[in-house]
Protein backbone atom coordinates (compact mmCIF):
# COMPACT_ATOMS: atom_id res chain seq x y z
CA UNK A 1 0.00 0.00 0.00
CA UNK A 2 0.74 3.83 -0.47
CA UNK A 3 3.44 4.93 2.53
CA UNK A 4 2.78 7.96 4.24
CA UNK A 5 5.64 9.20 6.97
CA UNK A 6 4.67 11.56 9.65
CA UNK A 7 7.58 13.44 11.50
CA UNK A 8 7.71 13.72 14.88
CA UNK A 9 6.61 10.54 16.58
CA UNK A 10 6.88 11.89 19.78
CA UNK A 11 7.31 15.14 21.12
CA UNK A 12 7.03 16.47 24.52
CA UNK A 13 7.49 20.40 25.09
CA UNK A 14 6.63 22.95 28.02
CA UNK A 15 3.09 24.90 27.91
CA UNK A 16 2.88 27.56 25.54
CA UNK A 17 4.95 26.23 22.90
CA UNK A 18 3.92 25.56 19.77
CA UNK A 19 4.14 22.23 17.76
CA UNK A 20 4.51 21.43 14.01
CA UNK A 21 3.79 18.14 12.99
CA UNK A 22 4.58 17.21 9.59
CA UNK A 23 2.48 14.74 7.47
CA UNK A 24 4.24 13.17 3.36
CA UNK A 25 3.14 11.20 0.90
CA UNK A 26 5.99 9.28 -0.20
CA UNK A 27 5.37 7.42 -3.48
CA UNK A 28 2.06 9.60 -4.09
CA UNK A 29 -0.29 12.43 -4.47
CA UNK A 30 -1.94 13.17 -2.28
CA UNK A 31 -4.89 15.82 -3.18
CA UNK A 32 -6.94 15.41 0.13
CA UNK A 33 -4.94 14.98 3.58
CA UNK A 34 -6.74 14.35 7.05
CA UNK A 35 -5.77 15.29 10.43
CA UNK A 36 -7.44 13.56 13.40
CA UNK A 37 -6.75 13.54 17.22
CA UNK A 38 -7.35 9.93 19.35
CA UNK A 39 -7.41 10.06 23.64
CA UNK A 40 -6.89 7.22 25.08
CA UNK A 41 -9.61 4.80 24.62
CA UNK A 42 -11.48 6.34 22.29
CA UNK A 43 -11.77 6.78 19.06
CA UNK A 44 -9.94 8.69 16.39
CA UNK A 45 -11.97 12.19 15.66
CA UNK A 46 -11.41 14.01 12.21
CA UNK A 47 -9.85 17.54 13.32
CA UNK A 48 -9.75 18.74 9.66
CA UNK A 49 -9.60 18.63 6.04
CA UNK A 50 -6.93 19.65 4.43
CA UNK A 51 -6.89 19.96 0.60
CA UNK A 52 -3.63 21.46 -1.35
CA UNK A 53 -3.76 24.83 -2.14
CA UNK A 54 -7.02 25.96 -0.29
CA UNK A 55 -7.64 26.30 3.59
CA UNK A 56 -8.66 23.51 5.26
CA UNK A 57 -11.83 22.74 6.81
CA UNK A 58 -12.50 22.19 10.36
CA UNK A 59 -14.67 20.08 12.06
CA UNK A 60 -17.24 21.57 14.52
CA UNK A 61 -15.66 22.55 17.56
CA UNK A 62 -12.37 22.75 16.45
CA UNK A 63 -10.51 25.41 17.11
CA UNK A 64 -8.62 26.86 13.33
CA UNK A 65 -6.38 29.25 15.25
CA UNK A 66 -5.53 26.75 17.70
CA UNK A 67 -4.42 24.39 14.94
CA UNK A 68 -2.77 25.77 11.67
CA UNK A 69 -2.79 23.12 8.67
CA UNK A 70 -1.19 24.41 5.50
CA UNK A 71 -1.12 22.02 2.67
CA UNK A 72 1.47 23.86 0.47
CA UNK A 73 2.18 20.88 -1.61
CA UNK A 74 0.80 17.39 -3.21
CA UNK A 75 3.02 15.43 -0.56
CA UNK A 76 3.05 17.58 2.85
CA UNK A 77 0.61 19.06 5.28
CA UNK A 78 1.69 20.65 8.34
CA UNK A 79 -0.33 20.68 11.31
CA UNK A 80 1.14 23.75 13.84
CA UNK A 81 -0.18 23.19 17.56
CA UNK A 82 -0.13 26.97 18.71
CA UNK A 83 0.45 27.90 22.56
CA UNK A 84 -0.09 24.07 23.99
CA UNK A 85 -1.50 23.25 27.17
CA UNK A 86 -1.40 19.93 29.12
CA UNK A 87 -5.04 19.37 27.50
CA UNK A 88 -3.70 19.31 24.11
CA UNK A 89 -1.40 16.22 24.64
CA UNK A 90 -2.98 13.54 22.47
CA UNK A 91 -2.01 11.19 19.65
CA UNK A 92 -1.84 13.31 16.67
CA UNK A 93 -2.61 11.04 13.22
CA UNK A 94 -2.65 12.44 9.70
CA UNK A 95 -3.79 10.58 6.73
CA UNK A 96 -3.67 11.03 3.14
CA UNK A 97 -6.54 9.91 -0.13
CA UNK A 98 -4.43 9.77 -3.15
CA UNK A 99 -6.17 11.86 -6.11
CA UNK A 100 -7.29 8.96 -8.52
CA UNK A 101 -10.78 9.16 -8.89
CA UNK A 102 -11.42 5.71 -8.09
CA UNK A 103 -9.87 5.95 -4.90
CA UNK A 104 -11.07 8.98 -3.81
CA UNK A 105 -14.95 6.95 -4.36
CA UNK A 106 -13.05 4.48 -2.36
CA UNK A 107 -12.33 6.93 0.42
CA UNK A 108 -9.56 4.93 1.36
CA UNK A 109 -6.98 7.00 3.42
CA UNK A 110 -3.46 5.73 4.24
CA UNK A 111 -2.26 6.45 7.78
CA UNK A 112 0.79 8.15 9.21
CA UNK A 113 2.13 6.42 12.32
CA UNK A 114 0.88 9.10 14.78
CA UNK A 115 2.91 12.19 16.58
CA UNK A 116 2.26 11.43 20.47
CA UNK A 117 2.21 15.13 22.04
CA UNK A 118 2.54 15.58 25.73
CA UNK A 119 2.38 19.04 26.76
CA UNK A 120 4.38 19.28 30.19
CA UNK B 1 -26.49 8.41 19.75
CA UNK B 2 -22.52 8.25 18.41
CA UNK B 3 -22.54 7.87 15.04
CA UNK B 4 -20.63 4.48 15.06
CA UNK B 5 -21.18 1.81 18.44
CA UNK B 6 -18.53 -1.22 19.22
CA UNK B 7 -18.42 -3.90 22.20
CA UNK B 8 -14.66 -2.22 23.33
CA UNK B 9 -14.00 -5.69 24.81
CA UNK B 10 -11.93 -6.97 25.13
CA UNK B 11 -12.58 -10.37 23.70
CA UNK B 12 -9.74 -12.86 25.06
CA UNK B 13 -9.83 -16.02 23.35
CA UNK B 14 -7.03 -19.29 23.34
CA UNK B 15 -5.40 -19.51 19.67
CA UNK B 16 -7.46 -21.48 17.50
CA UNK B 17 -10.84 -19.61 18.24
CA UNK B 18 -13.05 -17.82 16.98
CA UNK B 19 -14.43 -14.16 17.85
CA UNK B 20 -17.00 -12.24 16.60
CA UNK B 21 -18.53 -8.82 17.24
CA UNK B 22 -20.21 -6.17 15.92
CA UNK B 23 -20.48 -2.79 15.65
CA UNK B 24 -23.78 -0.56 14.87
CA UNK B 25 -24.46 2.50 12.93
CA UNK B 26 -26.61 5.33 13.05
CA UNK B 27 -26.83 6.67 9.58
CA UNK B 28 -29.19 4.31 7.91
CA UNK B 29 -27.96 6.34 4.70
CA UNK B 30 -24.11 4.67 4.61
CA UNK B 31 -23.32 2.83 1.61
CA UNK B 32 -19.27 2.15 2.38
CA UNK B 33 -17.50 0.44 5.65
CA UNK B 34 -14.36 -0.83 6.51
CA UNK B 35 -12.55 -2.88 9.57
CA UNK B 36 -9.41 -1.04 10.33
CA UNK B 37 -6.82 -2.57 12.94
CA UNK B 38 -4.87 -0.52 15.54
CA UNK B 39 -2.29 -1.86 17.59
CA UNK B 40 -1.02 -0.20 20.72
CA UNK B 41 0.44 3.49 19.93
CA UNK B 42 0.26 2.96 16.32
CA UNK B 43 -1.57 4.14 13.54
CA UNK B 44 -4.48 2.13 11.88
CA UNK B 45 -4.32 -0.12 9.26
CA UNK B 46 -7.14 -1.10 6.39
CA UNK B 47 -8.35 -4.50 7.45
CA UNK B 48 -10.97 -5.33 4.60
CA UNK B 49 -13.39 -3.05 3.11
CA UNK B 50 -16.95 -4.76 3.74
CA UNK B 51 -19.58 -5.30 0.62
CA UNK B 52 -23.14 -5.78 0.95
CA UNK B 53 -23.06 -9.43 -0.12
CA UNK B 54 -20.85 -9.95 2.55
CA UNK B 55 -17.01 -10.94 2.24
CA UNK B 56 -13.94 -12.81 3.11
CA UNK B 57 -10.13 -12.39 3.74
CA UNK B 58 -8.39 -15.68 4.38
CA UNK B 59 -9.69 -16.26 8.33
CA UNK B 60 -11.19 -12.54 8.28
CA UNK B 61 -15.30 -12.15 7.31
CA UNK B 62 -16.87 -9.40 7.46
CA UNK B 63 -21.01 -8.86 6.79
CA UNK B 64 -23.32 -6.12 6.45
CA UNK B 65 -26.64 -5.85 7.70
CA UNK B 66 -28.70 -2.82 6.84
CA UNK B 67 -32.05 -3.78 8.39
CA UNK B 68 -30.40 -3.67 11.60
CA UNK B 69 -27.92 -1.26 10.33
CA UNK B 70 -24.83 -3.09 12.07
CA UNK B 71 -21.78 -4.73 10.82
CA UNK B 72 -19.51 -7.61 11.90
CA UNK B 73 -16.37 -9.10 11.91
CA UNK B 74 -15.47 -12.53 12.57
CA UNK B 75 -12.57 -14.14 12.82
CA UNK B 76 -11.89 -17.61 12.75
CA UNK B 77 -8.34 -19.93 13.71
CA UNK B 78 -7.27 -16.66 15.70
CA UNK B 79 -3.37 -16.09 15.85
CA UNK B 80 -1.46 -14.46 18.50
CA UNK B 81 -0.71 -11.87 15.99
CA UNK B 82 -4.40 -11.42 15.72
CA UNK B 83 -4.34 -9.65 19.35
CA UNK B 84 -5.53 -5.77 18.10
CA UNK B 85 -7.84 -3.11 18.26
CA UNK B 86 -10.31 -3.54 15.91
CA UNK B 87 -11.65 -0.51 14.66
CA UNK B 88 -14.90 0.00 12.71
CA UNK B 89 -15.07 2.91 10.14
CA UNK B 90 -18.36 4.45 8.53
CA UNK B 91 -17.72 6.05 4.92
CA UNK B 92 -19.71 8.78 4.73
CA UNK B 93 -17.76 11.35 2.37
CA UNK B 94 -16.07 11.41 5.42
CA UNK B 95 -14.48 8.36 8.00
CA UNK B 96 -16.29 7.93 10.94
CA UNK B 97 -14.53 5.36 13.73
CA UNK B 98 -16.03 3.88 16.23
CA UNK B 99 -13.86 3.77 19.41
CA UNK B 100 -12.41 0.06 19.07
CA UNK B 101 -12.94 -3.40 19.76
CA UNK B 102 -10.18 -5.12 21.55
CA UNK B 103 -9.09 -8.83 21.26
CA UNK B 104 -6.69 -10.47 23.17
CA UNK B 105 -5.70 -13.90 21.73
CA UNK B 106 -3.77 -16.30 24.70
CA UNK B 107 -2.02 -18.91 23.92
Amino acid sequence: GAVVSQHPSWVICKSGTSVKIECRSLDFQATTMFWYRQFPKQSLMLMATSNEGSKATYEQGVEKDKFLINHASLTLSTLTVTSAHPEDSSFYICSAREGLAGEIAKNIQYFGAGTRLSVL
Amino acid sequence: RKEVEQDPGPFNVPEGATVAFNCTYSNSASQSFFWYRQDCRKEPKLLMSVYSSGNEDGRFTAQLNRASQYISLLIRDSKLSDSATYLCVVNDYKLSFGAGTTVTVRA
